[in-house]
């Protein structure tokens, strides 16, 4: 079977930074994704890491460690806007994507 | 450019009624998918699609029909609705079918089963 693991709920204040935590465990590995949900929206792809290292998009960057079975999400420069659920996904089959539970950012002034 | 359209938005049906969700999008993906969202749950797969004519089981298939007859349309059958079924549904697309899929939602079907 496939399983995610992340933290339910990280907090943090305007402007710092902070890191989501991601690990897997699936019969199959196509990659990690992130994406981000904010409240009664719908899911938004952030990034996506097929190899070991970083990916940087703008104040988001995403790590993976194919080794480890591990990646995290680094938001930097928190705005409020960034209080959403964030989901790691993982390609665990050719056409079929596992997400985890979602963690909830909540940033504070 | 719609995007991913899905309708309706809100829907309360009583046990063991049928209904259809319809999901549609203008992109020319090939790859369309539905998933369920429970609280604490995350997203968990339904069904998906490679392309028009072919669809196959994710994580949560019972309950649920699906076809694909144009590469537009991806419509999600419920056959006899059950309370586990009060769920929102998103339906979800792609231009390709790897795992490397970068998936546009839909803005979701909030349906409500009694």
């Amino acid at each position: 079977g496939q399983s995610l693991e992340q933290p339910s709920e990280v907090t943090a204040v305007e402007g710092a930074i902070v890191q989501i935590n991601c690990t897997y465990q699936t019969s199959g590995f196509y990659g990690l994704s992130w994406y981000q949900q904010h409240d009664g929206g719908a899911p938004t792809f952030l990034s996506y890491n097929a190899l070991d290292g970083l990916e940087e998009t703008g104040r988001f960057s995403s790590f993976l460690s194919r080794s480890d079975s591990y990646g995290y999400l680094l938001l930097q420069e928190l705005q409020m806007k960034d209080s959403a659920s964030y989901f790691c996904a993982v390609g665990s089959g050719y056409s079929t994507l596992t997400f985890g539970k979602g963690t909830m950012l909540l940033v504070s002034p | 450019n719609a995007g991913v359209t899905q309708t309706p938005k809100f829907q309360v049906l009583k046990t063991g009624q049928s209904m259809t969700l319809q999901c549609a999008q203008d992109m020319n993906h090939e790859y369309m998918s539905w998933y369920r969202q429970d609280p604490g749950m995350g997203l968990r797969l339904i069904h998906y699609s490679v392309g028009a004519g072919i669809t196959d089981q994710g994580e949560v298939p019972n309950g649920y029909n699906v076809s694909r007859s144009t590469t537009e349309d991806f419509p999600l059958r419920l056959l006899s609705a059950a309370p586990s079924q009060t769920s929102v549904y998103f339906c979800a697309s792609s231009p390709n079918y790897s795992g490397a899929n970068v998936l546009t939602f839909g803005a979701g079907s909030r349906l409500t089963v009694l």
